[in-house]
C-alpha cells in the first residue's frame, strides 16, 4: 500500500482565518514533506520532517507552521495567509530522508485564499 | 535559471504512437525520478534511476539515465489515452539530501 491521504480536498479561507491541512501515511515511512504547487508550475519543497523532527525549512514565511505529532501524521497550520498563497498543497512521504528515497505523494489540498 | 529542464513542454500524439520526453540537469545528478500528474491531483511515482546507464521499465514506459550528459529520457511505447497527463522529472543533488527539485514538466495529450 503506497497511499498518502490528505484532508481536506478543497479549502477556502479568508486572510484572517486559521486553518490546518492534514496528511497521513501508514507505510512506516520516517520522512514526510510539504510541497506547494502553483498553477502550471512544478511542486516546490516547503518543509521536510525526518523522524518527526523538522530537518529542512525552505525559507517559508511564518504564516505556514508545520507540525509532525507522530510518525504517521503531518499537519500544516495556516494563519493570516495572502491571496498569493492560493495553490495546491501536496504532502509526500518516503521510507527515509535522503537522496535515494522515492517520495510518495498524496492527492493534495486545493487552497483558495480570499 | 532552471536546474532541471524538460523537453518538449507539451506533446500531442496519436494513440498507438511512441514518444520520448527528455530531462536535462545543469548540475551533477545524484538521483533522478519520474512522476506523472493528472491535472490538479497528486503525483504518481513512476521510476527512480540512480546510476549512469541505468534503464528501467514499467509496462510500456521506459526510462534511461545518461550520466555523461546528465540527462534522462522517458519513452512511452504505443501510447494510450491513459498515458495522458503531466510528466515531471525530479532530481536530488549531492549535499541537498531530501530536497527533490522538479523539472518544468511535459504535458502529454493522446488523441484517438
Amino acid at each position: 500500500d503506497t497511499e498518502v491521504t490528505q484532508t481536506p480536498k478543497h479549502l477556502v479561507m479568508g486572510m484572517t482565518n486559521k486553518k490546518s491541512l492534514k496528511c497521513e501515511q501508514h507505510m512506516g515511512h520516517r520522512a514526510m514533506y510539504w510541497y506547494k504547487q502553483k498553477a502550471k508550475k512544478p511542486p516546490e519543497l516547503m518543509f521536510v520532517y525526518s523522524y518527526e523532527k523538522l530537518s529542512i525549512n525552505e525559507s517559508v514565511p511564518s504564516r505556514f507552521s508545520p507540525e509532525c505529532p507522530n510518525s504517521s501524521l503531518l499537519n500544516l497550520h495556516l494563519h493570516a495567509l495572502q491571496p498569493e498563497d492560493s495553490a495546491l498543497y501536496l504532502c509526500a512521504s518516503s521510507q527515509l530522508a535522503g537522496e535515494w528515497n522515492e517520495q510518495y505523494f498524496g492527492p493534495g489540498t486545493r487552497l483558495t485564499v480570499t | 535559471s532552471q536546474e532541471l529542464e524538460q523537453s518538449p513542454q507539451s506533446l500531442i500524439v496519436q494513440e498507438g504512437k511512441n514518444l520520448t520526453i527528455n530531462c536535462t540537469s545543469s548540475k551533477t545528478l545524484y538521483g533522478l525520478y519520474w512522476y506523472k500528474q493528472k491535472y490538479g491531483e497528486g503525483l504518481i511515482f513512476l521510476m527512480m534511476l540512480q546510476k549512469g546507464g541505468e534503464e528501467k521499465s514499467h509496462e510500456k514506459i521506459t526510462a534511461k539515465l545518461d550520466e555523461k550528459k546528465q540527462q534522462s529520457s522517458l519513452h512511452i511505447t504505443a501510447s494510450q489515452p491513459s498515458h495522458a497527463g503531466i510528466y515531471l522529472c525530479g532530481a536530488t543533488y549531492t549535499g541537498t539530501a531530501s530536497k527533490l527539485t522538479f523539472g518544468t514538466g511535459t504535458r502529454l495529450q493522446v488523441t484517438l
